[in-house]
C-alpha cells in the first residue's frame, strides 16, 4: 500500500525557519516526483513545487519561485519543505503527494498533512 | 499557468445528480483530456476520485462520473449522500512547463 507520512503540526514564531517531512513507503521512492501544496485556513489547493528524487530535478510554481526549498533524500525515501523566515501569512496546511508525472496534475496518493501556524 | 475557474458552491438533496464545472482555457482542459476532481473532506487530505476527464481510481464509487467539452470539464455526483458534502477541486495538465494547475475549489452541500 503506498503511504505517504508527514511531521506533525509546528507551532512556531515570525522569523523562524521549518522544515516539514514526507516519508513514502509502499513505492519505488525514486520512480515518482513529489508535489507539495499549500491550503491556508478556508482556501483552496496551490501547488507550491514538484521535486523528481532521482535526480533532484526541482521546480517551482511561480508564486514560490525562491520563498520557499524543496529537497529529499532518497536514503530514507523522505522529501522536505524548506520554509525561511517564517511569517503569520504562512500559516496553513502543508501536503505532500506523489505525482505521475512532473506536470503535478494527477497526484493519487497524498500525506495526510502537516498544520504550521505562525504567531508571536 | 492560470488557474481553473469553479464555481464557490454548489447545493443539492439527497438522491439528486449534481454536476461542477472546471472552466480552463485552450491551454489547458480544451486540448488535453488530462483531467483530475478530488474531493476533500474538512480536516482531511484531498481523494483523487477522476483523472483523465472520466476515469475512477480503483475504490471510487461509480456514482462519480467526469467529462469534457471544449474548454470545460464536469464532474457529476449522482445518487447524492449526506457524505458527499466536502469541497470538490479540478486540475488539468497545462503544458511541460506547467505545475499543479488547480481550480479554486467548489464547496457541495447536501441539504
Amino acid at each position: 500500500e503506498v503511504q505517504l507520512v508527514q511531521s506533525g503540526a509546528e507551532v512556531k514564531k515570525p522569523g523562524e525557519s521549518l522544515k516539514i517531512s514526507c516519508k513514502g513507503s509502499g513505492y519505488r521512492f525514486t520512480n515518482f516526483w513529489i508535489v507539495w501544496v499549500r491550503q491556508m485556513p478556508g482556501k483552496g489547493l496551490e501547488c507550491m513545487g514538484i521535486i523528481h528524487p532521482d535526480d533532484s530535478d526541482t521546480r517551482y510554481t511561480p508564486p514560490f519561485e525562491g520563498q520557499v526549498r524543496i529537497s529529499a533524500d532518497t536514503s530514507i525515501n523522505t522529501a522536505y519543505l524548506h520554509l525561511n523566515n517564517l511569517k503569520a501569512s504562512d500559516t496553513a496546511t502543508y501536503f505532500c503527494a506523489r505525482a505521475l508525472d512532473s506536470s503535478g496534475y494527477h497526484l493519487p496518493n497524498w500525506g495526510q498533512g502537516t498544520p504550521v501556524t505562525v504567531f508571536s | 499557468q492560470s488557474a481553473l475557474t469553479q464555481p464557490a458552491s454548489v447545493s443539492g438533496s439527497p438522491g439528486q445528480s449534481i454536476t461542477f464545472s472546471c472552466s480552463g482555457t485552450r491551454s489547458d482542459v480544451g486540448i488535453y483530456n488530462l483531467v483530475s476532481w478530488y474531493q476533500q473532506h474538512p480536516g482531511r487530505a484531498p481523494k483523487l476520485i477522476i483523472y483523465e476527464v472520466n476515469k475512477r481510481p480503483s475504490g471510487i464509487s461509480d456514482r462519480f462520473s467526469g467529462s469534457k467539452s471544449g474548454n470545460t470539464a464536469s464532474l457529476t455526483i449522482s445518487g447524492l449522500q449526506t457524505d458527499d458534502e466536502a469541497d470538490y477541486y479540478c486540475a488539468s495538465y497545462a503544458g511541460s512547463h506547467a505545475i499543479g494547475v488547480f481550480g479554486g475549489g467548489t464547496r457541495l452541500i447536501v441539504l
